[in-house]
């Protein structure tokens, strides 16, 4: 079946644009995280999701990160007054479960704050 | 919280030997392990997974070895391939919290 998507997969945007990201987890999954990557490192976490509920986004960086998911599917990570260091690759994922299950993940969104 | 430290963070190997990376961690509570692997440009995909109930798990040429008391768990590829260079990361969560934490990054180049 279809994997995770997202969109879109190149974002440039000039410094203090908003940005809004989208994530299309696998049909069913009712885990969604985001993730972030800066150029070679490891993800970090930001936000999870089970169905439309918002439990974690302890690894949100600032008030300007913003997620939802609102009808329990699709996700969007809004970026306001975007900055510089805010370039990385938008990482998520999905899992099946309520517990410790695969995280599986979508190709990511390549951000570059100008 | 969990911390997660991998090594070595480059590795290069001739085709056919093996390769090893090493990752530890500080939350003993910690009891899931995946392994990811991430060619350039791509999204990271599972290779091999662990559970703290399991001290080894093997997958065709690949493998994962746990040791809980010393909090360390390893990746082991034999016969190592082309094919097989990528970005490798270790990852460690603990169930009910889902956050997957990850190491940094081990870049396994395999000669031919």
């Amino acid at each position: 079946g279809a994997g995770v998507s997202q969109s879109p997969r190149y974002k440039v945007a000039k410094r203090g644009q908003d940005v809004a990201l989208r994530c299309d987890p696998i049909s069913g999954h009712v885990s969604l995280f985001w993730y972030q990557q800066a150029l070679g490192q490891g993800p970090e976490f930001l936000t999870y999701f089970q169905n439309e509920a918002q439990l974690d986004k302890s690894g949100l960086p600032s008030d300007r990160f913003f997620a939802e998911r609102p009808e329990g599917s699709v996700s969007t990570l809004k970026i306001q007054r975007t900055q510089q260091e805010d370039s990385a690759v938008y990482l998520c994922a999905s899992s099946s479960g309520t517990f410790t299950d695969t995280q599986y993940f979508g190709p990511g969104t390549r951000l570059t704050v100008l | 919280g969990e911390n997660v430290e991998q090594h070595p963070s480059t590795l290069s190997v001739q085709e056919g030997d093996s390769a090893v990376i090493k990752c530890t961690y500080s939350d003993s509570a910690s009891n899931y392990f995946p392994w990811y692997k991430q060619e350039l440009g791509k999204r990271p995909q599972l290779i091999i997974d662990i559970r703290s109930n399991v001290g080894e798990k093997k997958d065709q040429r690949i493998a994962v070895t746990l040791n809980k008391t010393a909090k360390h768990f390893s990746l082991h590829i034999t016969e190592t391939q082309p094919e097989d260079s990528a970005v490798y990361f270790c990852a460690a969560t603990l169930t009910g919290f889902q956050k997957l934490v990850f190491g940094t990054g081990t870049r396994l180049l395999v000669s031919p």
